[in-house]
């Protein structure tokens, strides 16, 4: 079975402070992964995705995430928070080898960026 | 180009009423998938469509709910007989086939059963 952890409800950082979302993902195989953002009353938004080769994937907003394979990881990272960016996000994790079945999804963590 | 749409954006229902919810994948996506997620809580998977496939039914809560899809695109949600604890917000996603694509969201139906 598949599975992914956030461990954390809510992240609380400043303004101009780096921050790190954790993800955890457990699947048989190699692992497809993503990050999803949710802005309040929206449906969710695609950040980023890793699927293979680099194991530090960029994406949209000046969102990054590190793929790790012996921790079994996958944290999202911005070098510098805005105030924009509060908003709940969302790992992702599919088997490669399991076609276009539904991405599994952690429980959220809450961003919190403090002007 | 025209993303994932979903209709209605609200809905509000009486107990024990039936109601439906339509969603317009991306042209071209032949996955389509609905997924639930209650205040404050992650997303719960309801059904998933892929092409001309049975549809894979396995996370329907109750035999309340179904789900079609006509033509390979547009699919409705059904939720007979509702109860208060199918408040919640309804999100359809879709995507290109092969694992590695992403799934885009639309902005969902939020459905509160009085």
């Amino acid at each position: 079975a598949q599975s992914v952890a956030q461990p954390e409800d809510q992240v609380n950082v400043a303004e101009g402070n780096p921050l790190t979302v954790k993800c955890t993902y457990s699947v048989s195989g190699n692992p497809y992964l993503f990050w999803y953002v949710q802005y309040p009353n929206r449906g969710l938004q695609f950040l980023l995705k890793y699927i293979t080769g680099d194991n530090l994937v960029k994406g949209s907003y000046g969102f990054e995430a590190e793929f790790n394979k012996s921790q079994t990881s996958f944290h999202l990272k911005k070098p510098s928070a805005l105030v924009s960016d509060s908003a709940l996000y969302f790992c992702a994790v599919r088997a490669a080898s399991s076609g276009n079945t539904p991405l599994v999804f952690g429980k959220g963590t809450r961003l919190s960026v403090i002007a | 180009g025209a993303g994932v749409s979903q209709s209605p954006s609200n809905k509000v229902t009486e107990k024990g009423k039936d109601v439906e919810l339509r969603c317009d994948p991306i042209s071209g996506h032949t996955a389509l998938y609905w997924y639930r997620q209650s205040l404050g809580q992650g997303l719960e998977f309801l059904i998933y469509f892929q092409g001309n496939s049975a549809p894979d039914k396995s996370g329907l809560p109750s035999d309340r709910f179904s789900a079609e899809r006509t033509g390979g695109s547009v699919s409705t949600l059904t939720i007979q007989r509702t109860q208060q604890e199918d408040s919640a917000v309804y999100l359809c996603a879709s995507s290109l086939a092969g694992p590695s694509y992403e799934q885009y969201f639309g902005p969902g139906t939020r459905l509160t059963v009085t």
